[in-house]
């Protein structure tokens, strides 16, 4: 089944440890990019990309770092995390160009 | 900046009754447009992809037209039923540069059909 995995789903951690969270797709995307989702705000990309070793800053890319050192793996690091990085967090795979296609999302709780 | 503004913010019809979304951006230099579906919880679903080319794409009871000219995108969705309940969100992909392939996403129309 063609689909993007992320884990884990639900997180609850403390300030300041160093996290990461994993994003898988099975469909030999080029495109993946990563989201965070905040209410009153929607969705905002955080890091996007376009291919292995080609990564760029979103919109909202302060906090995180991200690796594309396989095709189909693009994991989303957060080295220091603070309480402004609470969110649902989602990653999502397309052919450039295409439809993304959106992974279940990890519901991340930073105390 | 591109700017996608969603209207209404939430909408309550009986089921049965066609109902129409929709979505304004500010910039008309879009590569694509694309409507999602949220339910509480969960990830997006694609519901449909509008290339800059094309007019409007349909899938079953939806439709989604694209105005490029005039920056707007209707989504249609005919004879609601309750499992049509869930957030509709629309976004549209700019052509390259910073973000390129990025959505840049509405805030979403909250839609509940009562049965």
């Amino acid at each position: 089944e063609a689909q993007v995995t992320q884990n884990p789903r639900y997180l609850i951690t403390v300030t300041g440890k160093k996290l990461t969270v994993t994003c898988s797709q099975n469909m030999n995307h080029e495109y993946m990019s990563w989201y965070r989702q905040d209410p009153g705000l929607g969705l905002r990309q955080i890091y996007y990309s376009m291919n292995v070793e080609v990564t760029d800053k979103g919109d909202v890319p302060e906090g995180y770092k991200v690796s594309r050192k396989e095709k189909r793996n693009f994991p989303l690091i957060l080295e220091s995390p603070s309480p402004n990085q609470t969110s649902l967090y989602f990653c999502a795979s397309s052919f450039l160009g295409g439809t993304q296609y959106f992974g279940p999302g990890t519901r991340l709780t930073v105390l | 900046k591109q700017e996608v503004t969603q209207i209404p913010a939430a909408l309550s019809v009986p089921e049965g009754e066609n109902l129409v979304l929709n979505c304004s951006f500010t910039d008309s230099a879009i590569y694509n447009l694309q409507w999602f579906r949220q339910d509480p919880g969960k990830g997006l679903t694609s519901l449909l992809l509008i290339q800059s080319s094309q007019r409007e794409q349909t899938s079953g009871r939806l439709n989604a037209s694209l105005d490029k000219s005039s920056g707007r995108s209707t989504l249609y969705i005919a004879a609601s039923q309750p499992g049509d309940s869930a957030t509709y969100l629309c976004a549209v992909k700019v052509y390259s540069g910073g973000g390129a392939d990025g959505l840049t996403f509405g805030k979403g129309t909250h839609l509940i059909i009562q049965p």
